[in-house]
């Protein structure tokens, strides 16, 4: 089993449609969540972390539930710019690496 | 301006001939670690460094190389390339705060590498 899973995608939606991602972790000694967003061939950058109580940052809400280990995020209003990959990542446990799922595309059409 | 710089940003290469992708980062950050990217596999960590002359391997070291002789490089040296070393690759940077990794890491624009 991968340490962080991820629906790869694609996920088609129109412009201004609510989407949403899910993610699950294997390691319940997991500490730090974070989402990064990675646009076609470029480097992945910090879209934002995900603390215990849940978080929102205009458009983007994300969610942890660590009886479930499971991460989401919701994309409200959604952009053409909004397309990417999106990048579930857990920091955990002992170490300080940081652990990437391998992403879920988001293409929103116009 | 904050950045992490890789050259070169594309090369293609012949199998066994060594190569060094460099890594520069200018926030004066003591972590930096070297990913590489594959299709349906995501990023995975091949070696990181704690701070200078400190480096320690990743998820997958096999045929890599690396050096932290200052704080702000950190090359990564492919001794005898492969052909399944053709990969996208990441060089990231980061703070430390108490010994941990700070939540954001900083990536370069990524190296392209194919080994014929």
């Amino acid at each position: 089993r991968k340490e962080v899973e991820q629906d790869p995608g694609p996920f088609n939606v129109p412009e201004g449609a609510t989407v949403a991602f899910n993610c699950t972790y294997s390691n319940s000694a997991s500490q730090s969540f974070f989402w990064y967003r990675q646009d076609c061939r470029k480097e992945p950058k910090l879209l934002m972390s995900v603390y215990s109580s849940g978080n929102e940052d205009g458009r983007f809400t994300a969610q942890l539930n660590r009886a479930s280990q499971y991460i989401s995020l919701l994309i409200r209003d959604s952009k053409l710019s909004d397309s990417a990959t999106y990048l579930c990542v857990v920091k955990g446990g002992a170490t300080n690496k940081l652990i990437f799922g391998t992403g879920t595309l988001l293409a929103v059409q116009p | 301006e904050a950045q992490v710089t890789q050259n070169p940003r594309y090369l293609i290469t012949v199998t066994g001939k060594k190569l060094t992708v460099t890594c520069s980062q200018n926030m004066n950050h003591e972590y930096m670690s070297w990913y590489r990217q594959d299709p349906g596999l995501g990023l995975r960590q091949i070696y990181y460094s704690m701070n200078v002359e400190v480096t320690d391997k990743g998820d997958v070291p096999e045929g890599y190389k690396v050096s932290r002789k200052e704080k702000r490089n950190f090359p990564l040296i492919l001794e005898s390339p492969s052909p399944n070393q053709t990969s996208l690759y990441f060089c990231a940077s980061s703070r430390l705060a108490g010994g941990v990794v700070a939540e954001t890491q900083y990536f370069g624009p990524g190296t392209r590498l194919l080994v014929l």
